[in-house]
Formats: structure tokens, sequence, C-alpha cells
């Protein structure tokens, strides 16, 4: 199976700041890569697909970006609606895998 | 509004069985992908199965393999997955989503707990 890594494991930032958080993937999975942010108590929602398309209604200042086995999740201006934790997830192969999360807490 | 609305858990002894159900409106759910992803407590997310819109493609995670079934019944708009001899570790809420855009439209989760 593919594992995937993210770092960091948590983070903390203030309004306004510029957060970037990175998924590894354990073999090359072309952009078959998805985020999503999940907040206590709720499903997860979608945020990117294909590792930079931005899902609609999703804000701009998400985006993200790579190929292959690395890649990044930025989100420019934090709002203090973006706390939660961030999953990627790979749909290259069977059986999908998540990453661990990355917890983001506002300052 | 599309809308992913689980039902079905519960609490259940080791061994035992229980059907989940996942009920669509407001998309046309016989031309969709479907997944289960379930989360333990204070864990992350894990899938478990997927299905094509016509039955003709089945994936399952390892963990639940042989144990657990999915299905759906497009004729009402409906996704199930079926687990059998559950375990402690299948404790979770489990997550029913649209195979769009990776999985674009989820559910609330219903949340199953196997402990004698």
């Amino acid at each position: 199976a593919i594992q995937m890594t993210q770092s960091p494991s948590s983070l903390s930032a203030s309004v306004g700041d510029r957060v970037t958080i990175t998924c590894r993937a354990s073999q090359d999975i072309r952009n078959d890569l998805g985020w999503f942010r999940q907040k206590p108590g709720k499903a997860p929602k979608l945020l990117i697909y294909a590792a930079s398309s931005l899902q609609t209604g999703v804000p701009s200042r998400f985006s993200g970006s790579g190929y292959g086995t690395d890649f990044t999740l930025t989100i420019s201006n934090l709002q203090p609606e973006d706390f939660g934790t961030y999953y990627c997830l790979q749909d290259f192969d069977y059986p999908f895998t998540f990453g661990p999360g990355t917890r983001v807490d506002i300052k | 509004e599309e809308q992913l609305v689980e039902s079905g858990g519960g609490l259940v002894r080791p061994g035992g069985s229980l059907r989940l159900s996942c009920e669509a409106s407001g998309f046309s759910f016989k031309e969709y992908g479907m997944n289960w992803v379930r989360q333990a407590p204070g864990k992350g997310l894990e899938w478990v199965s997927s299905i094509s819109e016509s039955n003709k493609y089945i994936h399952y995670g390892d963990s639940v393999k042989g144990r657990f079934t999915i299905s759906r019944d497009n004729a009402k708009n409906s996704l199930y997955l079926q687990m059998n001899s559950l375990r402690a570790e299948d404790t979770a809420v489990y997550y029913c989503a649209r195979a769009v855009n990776i999985m674009d439209v989820w559910g609330r989760g219903t949340t199953v707990t196997v402990s004698s």
C-alpha cells in the first residue's frame, strides 16, 4: 500500500500568516491527491483535488501544488475559521490512503 | 442541495454484525461511485471501501477485507455497508462520500461502537 506522510504534525499560526503543509507519498502518485480539512465533530471538507485544483466554493487563499511524491497545501492570509486538522489523500491506487493529519491552531 | 445521510450505527458486541446505510439526495446517485471512510475515536481518517456507479468495481481496505461488504441500490439512491465479525478496532464514525474530485460530498457520519 502507498504510505502517506505529512509535516508538520501540528502548527500554531496567527491570523494573516501564510501556512504551508507538506504531504509525501511513498511512490509516484502523479497528481492523484486531495486535501481535506476537518473540524472537531464534523465531516471532512474537500479543499483541493488533483493536487492543485480548487474545489468549488473554497476560498482562493487555499492552494495546492506538487506532482509525483511531494505535495504542498498553502493557506495564505490565515483566517480564524481555518483551524482544524488537514489531511491529504491519495487516490492513485487502492487501497486509498490518508496522511496522518496536520492540526492547525490559531494563535 | 446535494446531501448524504448515514444511518444504522449503534452498539454491537464483538463478533456481531451491523448494516450501515447512506441515502443520497439532490443529485443523480446512479451516476457516481461511492466510498466509505471511517475515523476511530481520536484518530485519523481511514478509507474503508469503494464501489463504482454500476457495481462493477469494488475495493476494500485490508483491515476489513473478507468481513465487510459494500453494495448499492440505485433505485433507492442508497449505499450500504454490511459489517460482519466486528472487532473492537472497528469502533469508529463511518462516513459515506461521493467519488467526484476524489471525495467531494460527505455525510455527517454514523457511529459504530463494538464492545461487550
